[in-house]
């Protein structure tokens, strides 16, 4: 079974911009979560997604979003890019999400923004 | 709300030795603690995690943990370090409810010398 899968591996951007990120989770698995780790503030929740809906919410601005399509592959967006957003952005999926399930992490997307 | 505390962000020891990585939870409700093990340009996996079955968790690699709930710790141990298990290590919780939400501690880094 092939695993989470993000892309790109890396981005570089610069302030102002957009840019999205792409995930597809675990063959059957529903659930999908995103993370932003950084080294100043760890790893943090953004969202998680459950049969393309928006299930739960992190303390992250209103640019910050993502939305799941019905294949449960998933995208988030940052818009208006800022120097603060350079992080390592985690994807996980899990089969339905339930709190004591195990979360399946792609490698990540190494965002850069100068 | 929740939160989880690693004591000490570096850890170092021999190979052979005793590791013993340190993780105190806040939680209101009962928890689900998990360890997962992040190796360098990689995404996490998961070592174990604690559902309230046993207070003892043994995981993949001969790492276990302990859930005290008198201390509301639970630490990662395992007999005899290798090599191959420098990495960064992080503990993390989640709540009950319909969607999973992991709050993660910064991390402890752990060396393994020769």
């Amino acid at each position: 079974k092939a695993g989470v899968t993000q892309t790109p591996r890396y981005l570089i951007k610069t302030r102002g911009q957009q840019v999205t990120l792409s995930c597809s989770p675990i063959s059957g698995h529903r659930s999908v979560s995103w993370y932003q780790q950084t080294p100043g503030q760890g790893l943090q929740f953004l969202f998680e997604y459950f049969s393309e809906t928006q299930r739960n919410k992190g303390n992250f601005p209103g640019r910050f979003s993502g939305r799941q399509f019905s294949n449960s592959r998933s995208e988030m967006n940052v818009s208006t890019l800022e120097l603060g957003d350079s992080a390592l952005y985690l994807c996980a999926s899990s089969s339905t999400g339930a709190p004591n399930e195990k979360l399946f992490f792609g490698s990540g997307t190494q965002l850069s923004v100068l | 709300a929740q939160s989880v505390t690693q004591l000490g962000s570096h850890v170092s020891v021999s190979e052979g030795a005793l590791v013993l990585l340190r993780c105190n939870y806040s939680s209101s409700v009962p928890p689900y603690l998990f360890w997962y093990v992040q190796y360098p340009n990689q995404g996490l996996q998961l070592l174990l995690k604690y559902t309230s079955a046993a207070t003892l968790v043994k995981g993949i690699n001969d790492f276990e943990a302990e859930f005290k709930k008198s201390e509301t710790s639970f630490h990662l141990t395992k007999p005899s370090a290798h090599m191959s298990d420098a990495a960064e290590y992080f503990c993390a919780v989640s709540s009950g409810g319909g969607a999973q939400k992991l709050v993660f501690g910064q991390g402890t880094r752990l060396t393994i010398n020769p």
